[in-house]
């Protein structure tokens, strides 16, 4: 079974301000991927940044980077000259890919985070 | 390119009653998975449909059901609604990236 365990439920950070959204998981799969979505209020749910556990470079999106540490299991997001529109809720997630199906996109049994609020203060 | 479309948009049922979700995927995406998402147990995997069968399923009781069809469209019904069956249920469709999900709106159920 995976877990993934967001331990803070809300936060707030100034806006122009980088703040850490911190993400920790569990799994016995050698193959998986991780992700960060974001959910504004009242607006759909949008991937945000996602890491390969292979790959040992953490992945950037612009002002999204993520400090992926594979043997503590760790993926924490920041978030860089915060601005108002990252008001949301974030959640972390993890997949591992049905073997037989290889990076098909077919396996969408993502297991979230509990997920965090987060408010950027103007 | 359309996003995903989620119908409808907000409804309300009583205990007992059934309901039937409507999601359209993105064009030319094969992969439609079903959540529920609530305040107390956040998202929860429902099932997957992928080319009109159903290719995993999450822990949920026989009462909630999907298909889809042969243009990728997907429906999920619950069937005897329970109070806590009250949640948003969101639709995602996925092309090629594992665990890349587009997704729609969501729709909210209400069970009173």
């Amino acid at each position: 079974a995976q877990t993934v365990t967001q331990s803070q439920p809300e936060m707030s950070v100034q806006e122009a301000e980088t703040v850490t959204l911190s993400c920790t998981y569990d799994t016995s799969e050698s193959n998986y991927y991780l992700f960060w979505y974001k959910q504004p209020p009242s607006r759909q749910m949008i991937l945000v940044i996602r890491q390969e556990a292979y790959k040992q470079q953490n992945a950037t999106e612009n002002r999204f980077s993520v400090n992926f540490q594979k043997a503590a299991k760790s993926f924490s997001l920041k978030i860089s000259d915060s601005q108002l529109g990252d008001t949301a809720m974030y959640f972390c997630a993890l997949v591992a890919p049905t073997p037989h199906l290889p990076d098909t996109g077919a396996n969408s049994k993502l297991t979230f985070g509990k997920g965090i609020t987060l408010s950027v203060r103007p | 390119k359309a996003g995903v479309t989620q119908t409808p948009r907000y409804l309300i049922k009583t205990r007992g009653q059934q309901v039937t979700l409507s999601c359209s995927p993105i064009s030319g995406h094969r992969s439609v998975s079903w959540y529920q998402q609530t305040p107390g147990q956040g998202l929860q995997f429902l099932f997957e449909y992928f080319s009109e069968t159903q290719r995993n399923k999450g822990n949920f009781p026989g009462r909630f059901s999907g298909r889809q069809f042969s243009n990728s469209r997907s429906e999920m019904n619950v069937s005897t609604l329970e109070l806590g069956d009250s949640a948003l249920y969101l639709c995602a469709s996925s092309s090629l990236m594992a665990g890349e999900l587009f997704f729609g709106e969501g729709s909210r159920l209400t069970v009173l």
